[in-house]
């Protein structure tokens, strides 16, 4: 059983902060770590798709990085906004089944 | 729109009552999946079709859960005799063979089972 965890679980910034999120896997067999956003009412939107060490992804404000040897990938989002607030899911892809395996995800609250 | 729908959005029900739900994935994408989530979990893999095939089942789907495709478009999650554990979210998600390694899946926006 692959064991992804993801920390804070939850977190609360004002508008405008700069926050980060951890995403922690199993560094064998790597596939592939995707990072999804998840708005209440809203289907999960894929924000990144990451697969090499070293590998870093930016989309707008937000960004993120990835080591395969450690076994974890930070996200980072900049100049929070309200809009920002929602769910976010990082889930490994090890190429056994085609499933991906989700962390239980950081629910992030931006606050005027 | 051309993005993953699902039906119903929110159902309810009561213990023992039988449910349906409905997954059109994307057009082309020969790759269908499921999902529950539950609260305070991650999305966790129920089963997935490639065209009409299911090639694989979690241990997570019990006797009471079936899934189809049967002409490798949309599909169906039945649950026989719902409990109250199955309340959750159920996610679909579909995507195209040829993504490869990459494997990128793009979700609806669930059905919400709430069993009473």
């Amino acid at each position: 059983i692959l064991n992804v965890e993801q920390s804070p679980q939850s977190l609360h910034v004002q508008e405008g902060d700069s926050t980060n999120f951890t995403c922690s896997f199993p560094s064998s067999n790597f596939y592939a770590l995707h990072w999804y956003r998840w708005e209440t009412a809203k289907s999960p939107e894929a924000l990144f798709v990451m697969t090499l060490n070293g590998d870093e992804k930016k989309k707008g404000r937000i960004s993120a990085t990835l080591n395969t040897k450690e076994g974890y990938s930070y996200l980072y989002i900049k100049g929070s906004q309200p809009e920002d607030s929602a769910t976010y899911l990082c889930a490994l892809f090890t190429g056994g089944g085609n499933k991906l395996t989700f962390g239980t995800g950081t629910q992030l609250k931006v606050e005027l | 729109d051309t993005g993953v729908s699902q039906n119903p959005r929110h159902k309810i029900t009561k213990r023992g009552q039988n449910v349906t739900f409905r997954c059109d994935p994307i057009s082309e994408h020969n790759r269908l999946y499921w999902y529950r989530q539950t609260l305070g979990q991650g999305p966790e893999f129920l089963t997935y079709f490639q065209n009409e095939a299911q090639l694989e089942k979690s241990r997570l789907l019990s006797d009471r859960f079936s899934a189809e495709r049967p002409k490798g478009s949309f599909s169906t999650l039945e649950i026989q005799r719902t409990e109250q554990g199955d309340s959750a979210m159920y996610l679909c998600a579909s995507s195209l063979v040829l993504s490869g390694p990459l494997n990128e899946q793009f979700f609806g926006p669930g059905t919400r089972l709430t069993v009473l």
